[in-house]
């Protein structure tokens, strides 16, 4: 079975440009999580969704920041403007359930310049 | 604020011996609880969880759950170089939310 994709795996983008980070999640799977690591703060949730809908968003730094779960099988992480504190790893991740066991994409590297 | 706790490391110990990592955590009602190892560059990737009280066995890894205590830990028998990486635990405070991570214990496995 594939596991959760993500894409672009890498992404270099000028402060002030907008970014879309996006993500497929493991067929099947109830819960999507977006986080973002960096070394100084470690993993921090960012948002999660739970059958489509957006459960918690209480991580999501900035109006920024938007997420976006359509269908079950895609999500989107939108960044408008990106600025260089952006500069992190983006994973998503997908879960039976929320609660469960969670299953984490390869992640996306943002670099803000 | 519900928390988990992990030392930071880095654990250091030689090849062979059995390494171990600590977890604490603040919520009581915790109820399943999770062991994560992600490699320098790579994604956070599962290798065990554990529900119930006691050891939970599964190769060469062991989870341990004293819930009285608010305490798992993970131990490595036979620690090989390639066991060297950042250790997540992670904790489900209650049903229906999202795991809570610690920070990580970085281990390293001389040869």
């Amino acid at each position: 079975d594939a596991g959760v994709i993500q894409s672009p795996r890498h992404e270099v983008t000028e402060m002030g440009q907008e970014v879309t980070l996006r993500c497929k999640p493991i067929s099947g799977h109830n819960s999507l999580f977006w986080y973002r690591q960096t070394m100084m703060r470690g993993l921090e949730l960012l948002i999660y969704f739970n059958n489509n809908v957006p459960i918690d968003d209480s991580g999501m730094p900035e109006d920024r920041f938007s997420a976006k779960m359509p269908n079950a099988s895609f999500s989107t992480l939108k960044i408008q403007p990106s600025e260089p504190r952006d500069s992190a790893v983006y994973f998503c991740a997908s879960s039976p359930g929320t609660g469960f066991e969670q299953y984490f994409g390869p992640g996306t590297r943002l670099t803000v310049t | 604020q519900k928390e988990v706790e992990q030392n930071s490391g880095p654990l250091s110990v030689p090849e062979g011996a059995i390494a171990s990592l600590n977890c604490t955590y603040s919520d009581r009602g915790s109820q399943s609880f999770f062991w994560y190892r992600q490699y320098s560059g790579k994604s956070p990737e599962l290798i065990m969880f554990i529900y119930s009280n006691g050891d939970k066995e599964d190769g060469r890894f062991t989870a341990q759950l004293n819930k009285a205590s608010q305490y798992v830990s993970l131990l490595i028998r036979d620690s090989q170089p390639s066991d060297s990486a950042t250790y997540l635990c992670a904790v489900n405070t209650q049903a229906g939310t999202a795991l809570i991570f610690g920070k990580g214990t970085t281990l390293s496995v001389s040869s």
